[in-house]
């Protein structure tokens, strides 16, 4: 049984700081993995999306790797900015088509 | 392309009433998956269909809930008799291809947030 697990659950820092939020999955036999951003109240913004044959995808200040073998993903934001404070989840799909989704990580970013 | 659009947005129900979530897919996508996500939880799985399909029900309660999509019309989610355990956000999201051959993953409404009271 596929099980996602995102450390760490919180996270507060200044704005200008490079993070890397983690991402780790049971079962290495996915299709892709999707970063996703949720903001309070609100719906999933996709933010990022690997395909298995992919080792890491960008856009703009954000960067995912993804290591498929040791069931790993990191998010690595640069130069955070108060904007970005959201919860970040990721997410794997596997044969079955659903997406199994981690815990989230709750991002803080104070001026 | 208005994307994934789910209603009503907020929906209140009082005990044993029946709740009905709807969601029209991102045009050309003929997937359909809902989630649940109750306070402070994670989204949880819980159909994916097709035009008329059920293809994956293993994360609906047995009882009360019930999911379509007809050949014409939107998805729609049905929870009969609803109860307080029920209060959560559901999620709708569409896919164009499955699994292997999405290039584009999955993309989400913004949900629709019931409260039973």
């Amino acid at each position: 049984k596929q099980e996602v697990t995102q450390i760490p659950a919180a996270l507060s820092v200044p704005e200008g700081e490079n993070l890397v939020l983690n991402c780790s999955f049971t079962d290495s036999a996915i299709y892709n993995l999707q970063w996703f951003r949720q903001d309070p109240g609100k719906g999933l913004t996709s933010l990022l999306l690997i395909q298995s044959s992919q080792r890491e995808q960008t856009s703009g200040r954000l960067n995912a790797s993804l290591d498929k073998s040791s069931g790993r993903s990191t998010l690595y934001i640069a130069a955070s900015q108060p904007g970005d404070s959201a919860t970040y989840l990721c997410a794997v799909s596997s044969d079955t088509d659903k997406l199994i989704f981690g815990t989230g990580t709750r991002l803080q970013v104070f001026p | 392309n208005a994307g994934v659009m789910q209603n009503p947005r907020h929906l209140v129900r009082r005990r044993g009433q029946e709740a009905r979530l709807r969601c029209s897919p991102m045009k050309g996508h003929s997937h359909v998956y809902w989630y649940r996500q109750l306070p402070e939880e994670g989204l949880k799985f819980m159909v994916y269909l097709q035009k008329e399909n059920i293809i994956d029900e293993s994360g609906m309660p047995k009882e009360r809930f019930s999911a379509e999509f007809p050949k014409e019309g939107p998805s729609i989610l049905r929870i009969q008799q609803v109860v307080r355990g029920d209060s959560a956000a559901y999620f709708c999201a569409s896919s164009t291809l499955t699994g292997a051959d999405s290039n584009y993953g999955y993309t989400f409404g913004s949900g629709t947030r019931l409260t039973v009271v």
